[in-house]
């Protein structure tokens, strides 16, 4: 079983709508929960990331985490054509004072259709 | 002003050449990594340097060797391509924000193709 599960799509939606993006994940040792979008042929781009249980809101995004459940999600209101990428969640856990470790999901690939 | 920068953007190479990637952040942190990211789009750590100490070595052949010459670089040598080794490579660098949580930036990606 892989540590972090996340639906590969793609996912299609129309413009305006909203998204619901998940990952479920079986490691209790992670800290902290990131969620990433990658552009066809770019690097990944940090959106969000909480370390703790409940809502985080930025924007049109926003991360909830319920650590209980291993399970974190990401909405994205008004959805707009420019949101069509990949989504990564990222798991993280601090090794040093300084370094620490992501383990990603695969990936969603999100299109939003005008 | 770019973050996280890497060189060159595409390699393609014949099957048991020698080549390197190197990576460069001019954002002060300490902490460095390299990633692969295969045709799935599945993306897995590799390397890890903080201040030009190795921190991580995920499962990674010997074929590959990270060197640090200072913390704003950490580069990616590989030894006798394989055609497997075809990939995008991904350099990031981290910010320690407060005492539990890390927020790493990524680079551009270098495509590999190995022939």
């Amino acid at each position: 079983q892989k540590e972090v599960e996340q639906d590969p799509g793609p996912l299609s939606v129309p413009e305006g709508a909203i998204v619901s993006l998940n990952c479920t994940y079986s490691n209790s040792a992670f800290q902290y929960f990131m969620w990433y979008r990658q552009y066809s042929r770019k690097g990944p781009e940090l959106l969000m990331y909480t370390y703790s249980s409940g809502n985080k809101e930025d924007g049109r995004f926003t991360a909830q985490v319920d650590k209980s459940s291993k399970y974190i999600s990401l909405f994205i209101r008004d959805s707009q054509p420019s949101d069509s990428a990949t989504y990564l969640c990222a798991m993280g856990t601090m090794l040093t004072g300084t370094a620490s470790k992501l383990t990603f999901g695969t990936g969603t690939r999100l299109q939003v259709t005008l | 002003d770019t973050a996280v920068s890497q060189t060159p953007k595409y390699l393609v190479t014949q099957m048991g050449n020698d080549k390197s990637i190197k990576c460069e952040q001019n954002l002060g942190h300490d902490t460095m990594y390299w990633y692969k990211q295969d045709s799935k789009k599945f993306l897995k750590i590799m390397f890890s340097y903080n201040n030009k100490e190795l921190i991580i070595n995920e499962t990674v052949p010997n074929r590959f060797s990270p060197k640090s010459p200072d913390k704003a670089h950490l580069n990616l040598h590989i030894n006798s391509l394989e055609l497997g080794d075809s990939a995008v490579y991904f350099c990031a660098s981290s910010h320690l924000r407060g005492a539990d949580t890390d927020t790493q930036y990524f680079g551009p990606g270098t495509r590999l193709t190995v022939l």
